[in-house]
Formats: structure tokens, C-alpha cells, sequence
């Protein structure tokens, strides 16, 4: 079965720039998707198809998808920021998601 | 506004089974696949299945596949996801999402509240 993989935790801090990756078998081939996750909601999405943001969804949040790695960059970082991010994306007809990566702003 | 609003928390006993409910508002109910996902305490997503609420069509994750059964009201624009012979490690967070799937928008949008399963004996 296919999987994603992603590092448990990143940190950064305020302002700075935040990188979440998520691995998989020529992921660039497929579309990848991101959610944000804060403690006791629901998750959100952020990104979709690669690139693509939700109305809603602050500009400093981006994607990209190229060979086997998906990545969100979050810029000028805030503290509201600090959650579990998801990637997500599809084998076959079934949906797929990263284990989570805590983002924590120090 | 698109909402998914999803029944009561529920306490269950080892081998009984669940029925959670998630109501669709905002949007043509039928136009859309109801897919399912759950998350444990304290770990990640774990997507189980969805449904089309036009069909009645579905496809189960293979883990899920003897356990699992979904399906629609469209008179009342609600999905439902039963789970039978529940274990201890069931407990978790059910969530219902919708999946928008046109030639130039596909993304899981939006997630109901969730509904905490509990089992225990």
C-alpha cells in the first residue's frame, strides 16, 4: 500500500519561514494535499492540489509537489500557526495521509 | 455556507456496534461523495471509507472492509457510518468530510465537528 511519510516535529520561530515535507513513491505524479490540525478541532484544509489555497486561507501558506516530496511553507510564521499539519493524498481510490508533523512556534 | 454536522458522543461496549450521522447543509447533498476518517487519542488520520450519496455507491479501506457500513438519507441530506463489533481500539474521533471532485477542484472539504466513540467494557 502506499504510504507518506513525515518528520514527527518541526519547530521555527516567529517570523521565520516553516517547511513541512511529506515523502512518498513519485508523489509529484499525484495530487497532495495539506490539513491543519489544532488541538480538540477539526482538521482544516489548507492546501490542495499541490498549489492551490482555500478562500480563507492566509497568502503566507503555499505548497509545492515535485518528484517524491510535498512541501508546505508557512512565511512569516505566527504563533497561531502551531498545530499538526497532514498531508494527504490519493492511491488508487483510497485516500492516504502522512502520520503528522507538530509544528511548534518558539 | 457548506456544514457538516455530525451526532452525539457514544459510549459502546466490546462487540456492539455504532451508527454515527452527518447532516449536509449548504450545498446539492448528491453531488458529492461523504468519505470517513477517524483519529485515535492522541494519534494521526486514518481514512476509512466513503460513500456516494447518489449511488449508494462505496469503497472501504481494506482494514475497515468486514466492519464498516455507509450509507445515505437523501431525504434528510445525512450520511451515516456504521461500525460493527467494536474493540477497545476503536475508540477514537469519527469524522465525515465532504470530497469535491470537478475537472478543476478536487480537495476533502469541509470536516464535520467529529464524534467520539467510545469502547470500553
Amino acid at each position: 500500500s502506499y504510504e507518506l511519510t513525515q518528520p514527527p516535529s518541526v519547530s521555527v520561530s516567529p517570523g521565520q519561514t516553516a517547511s513541512i515535507t511529506c515523502s512518498g513513491d513519485k508523489l509529484g505524479d499525484r495530487y497532495s494535499s495539506w490539513f491543519q490540525q489544532k488541538p480538540g478541532q477539526s482538521p482544516v484544509l489548507v492546501i490542495h492540489q499541490d498549489d492551490k489555497r482555500p478562500s480563507g486561507i492566509p497568502e503566507r501558506f503555499s505548497g509545492s509537489n515535485s518528484e517524491n516530496t510535498a512541501t508546505l511553507t508557512i512565511s512569516e510564521t505566527q504563533s497561531m500557526d502551531e498545530a499538526d499539519y497532514y498531508c494527504q493524498a490519493w492511491d488508487s481510490r483510497s485516500v492516504v495521509f502522512g502520520g503528522g508533523t507538530k509544528l511548534t512556534v518558539l | 455556507q457548506v456544514h457538516l454536522v455530525q451526532s452525539g458522543a457514544e459510549v459502546k461496549k466490546p462487540g456492539a456496534s455504532v451508527k454515527v450521522s452527518c447532516r449536509a447543509s449548504g450545498y446539492t447533498f448528491t453531488g458529492y461523495n461523504m468519505h470517513w476518517v477517524r483519529q485515535a487519542p492522541g494519534q494521526g488520520l486514518e481514512w476509512m471509507g466513503w460513500t456516494n450519496p447518489s449511488s449508494g455507491g462505496t469503497s472501504y479501506a481494506h482494514k475497515f472492509q468486514d466492519r464498516v457500513i455507509m450509507t445515505s438519507d437523501t431525504s434528510i441530506n445525512t450520511a451515516y457510518m456504521e461500525l460493527n463489533r467494536l474493540r477497545s481500539d476503536d475508540t477514537a474521533i469519527y469524522y465525515c468530510v465532504r470530497l469535491v471532485n470537478t475537472i478543476d477542484d478536487e480537495r476533502l472539504d469541509p470536516w464535520g465537528q467529529g464524534t467520539l466513540v467510545t469502547v470500553s467494557s
